[in-house]
C-alpha cells in the first residue's frame, strides 16, 4: 500500500455527463499527478498540481480539469463525458526536494470509468 | 501518446526462469523507471535509474540504461508466480513543470508453475 487513496473505485455514467474523482496523497507530498490509462495501455499523463496550481499538462482537452486542496488532496474533473474517456484513472503523489527535485511518484489504486 | 514501446507484448515463462523486458523511447530523458501493474490496478514502483547509470540492481532485478540507443532492460531472475503482471518502463524528462512520467505500452508477464 502507497498511502494514497482514491474514490471511487468504480463509477458508471453517461455520455455528456460530468465526474469527479478524488485523490488523497500521501501524508508529506505536496504533488499530485493524473493520469489516464486506457486497457491495454500505458497510463497517460493528464496534468500535475503542484502547490494547488496546475504544473504541467499533457494532450487533453479543456474539458478535462483539475483542483487540489490545501492539504494536497485533488480532484478530477471531466465534462462531457465521451465514450473514449472509458479508462481507469490513476493519481500519483511525490514530494519535491530540498533543491526542487522531484521524487519518485506513488500511485493510488485507481477509479474506473465506464462511459456508456 | 506513448513515449515508447515495451517488447516483448507478452511473455510467458516457467517459475525459476530469467525474465527479460525491453524498453525503447523516443527522447531525451532525466531518468527511467520501471513499474508492476497487477491486473488493472495501481501501479508499483520497481526501480529508477538515472540517465548518467548505466546498470542497476535491485534484488531479483537488473536494470540496464544505453541513452545511445535510446532503450532499457529490465531482467527480472528467477521468476516466481507472484511476478505474473504488466511490466512498464515510464520516462522522466524535465519540461519545465513537474516531473511528468510518460509510459510505455507495457509487457504482459506470466510466470507458471
Amino acid at each position: 500500500e502507497t498511502g494514497v487513496t482514491q474514490s471511487p473505485t468504480h463509477l458508471i455514467k453517461t455520455r455528456g455527463q460530468q465526474v469527479t474523482l478524488r485523490c488523497s496523497s500521501q501524508s508529506g507530498h505536496n504533488t499530485v499527478s493524473w493520469y489516464q490509462q486506457a486497457l491495454g495501455q500505458g497510463p497517460q499523463f493528464i496534468f500535475q498540481y503542484y502547490r494547488e496550481e496546475e504544473n504541467g499538462r499533457g494532450n487533453f482537452p479543456p474539458r478535462f480539469s483539475g483542483l487540489q486542496f490545501p492539504n494536497y488532496s485533488s480532484e478530477l474533473n471531466v465534462n462531457a463525458l465521451e465514450l473514449d474517456d472509458s479508462a481507469l484513472y490513476l493519481c500519483a503523489s511525490s514530494a519535491t526536494g530540498g533543491s526542487g527535485r522531484w521524487n519518485e511518484q506513488f500511485f493510488g489504486p485507481g477509479t474506473r470509468l465506464t462511459v456508456l | 501518446s506513448q513515449q515508447g514501446e515495451e517488447d516483448p507484448q507478452a511473455l510467458s515463462i516457467q517459475e525459476g526462469e530469467n525474465a527479460t523486458m525491453n524498453c525503447s523511447y523516443k527522447t531525451s530523458i532525466n531518468n527511467l523507471q520501471w513499474y508492476r501493474q497487477n491486473s488493472g490496478r495501481g501501479l508499483v514502483h520497481l526501480i529508477l535509474i538515472r540517465s548518467n547509470e548505466r546498470e542497476k540492481h535491485s534484488g531479483r532485478l537488473r536494470v540496464t540504461l544505453d541513452t545511445s540507443k535510446k532503450s532499457s532492460s529490465l531482467l527480472i531472475t528467477a521468476s516466481r508466480a507472484a511476478d505474473t503482471a504488466s511490466y512498464f518502463c515510464a520516462t522522466e524528462g524535465f519540461t519545465g513543470g513537474g516531473n511528468k512520467l510518460t509510459f510505455g505500452t507495457g509487457t504482459q508477464l506470466k510466470v507458471e508453475l
